[in-house]
């Protein structure tokens, strides 16, 4: 099956700093690529979203990157707050829309 | 309040004992799914349904089965529990092609 990885198993970071988390895939064919957070002791909260028709979506304090070329999906989260400690995801989806991917998740950590 | 909703939260049981974890959700959404989420293996999943009577296996389906007889629900069902399916479940609906939303999971303990 498909390989979603995450470069970085955790990531501490000052507040007010931002905050890069990154993850690669293995499918070329896949064409829809989804980031998540997970709080402690809550499912997956979707945070944005990209297809692969477009190389940068910007959310509010987030923006996810795609580069197709080196397979590698990145969400940057600008003036990371203490709200934002959780455990960050990418998920990858299949051409035809139907299996979802998911990376091993990154920790964030955000020191106040 | 658009949600995914399982049942129960948490539950202890013995191996062999049948049990099913109801998901059901309200935003009229055709793709359902159920996932697994173990330490160091982030999330699997299990069964998809992309529509009414229409289900599908996942990575991890031995084990498990499935049903969608209305739109709204995704039962999981463990016909024969083992400890190896000590996990947290997530159920998960949205439409076809686009982003999931999960339930508040499942953490199953099989002794």
């Amino acid at each position: 099956g498909e390989s979603v990885g995450l470069h970085l198993p955790t990531l501490s970071v000052q507040e007010g700093d931002n905050s890069i988390i990154n993850c690669a895939y293995s499918n070329s064919a896949s064409d829809y690529f989804i980031w998540y957070k997970q709080e402690s002791g809550k499912g997956p909260q979707f945070i944005i979203d990209i297809r692969s028709n477009m190389d940068k979506r910007q959310g509010q304090r987030v923006t996810v990157l795609l580069n197709k070329t080196v397979k590698h999906l990145s969400l940057q989260i600008a003036a990371t707050q203490p709200g934002d400690s959780a455990v960050y995801f990418c998920a990858e989806n299949t051409i035809t829309g139907n299996q979802f991917y998911f990376g091993t998740g990154t920790s964030l950590t955000v020191i106040p | 309040e658009a949600q995914v909703t399982q049942n129960p939260r948490y539950l202890i049981t013995v191996t062999g004992k049948k049990l099913t974890v109801t998901c059901s959700q309200n935003m009229n959404h055709e793709y359902m799914s159920w996932y697994r989420q173990d330490p160091g293996l982030g999330l699997r999943q299990i069964y998809y349904s992309m529509n009414v009577e229409v289900t599908d296996k996942g990575d991890v389906p031995e084990g498990y089965k499935v049903s969608r007889k209305e739109k709204r629900n995704f039962p999981l069902i463990l016909e024969s529990p083992s400890p190896n399916q000590t996990s947290l479940y997530f159920c998960a609906s949205g439409r076809a092609g686009d982003t999931q939303y999960f339930g508040p999971g499942t953490r199953l303990t099989v002794l």
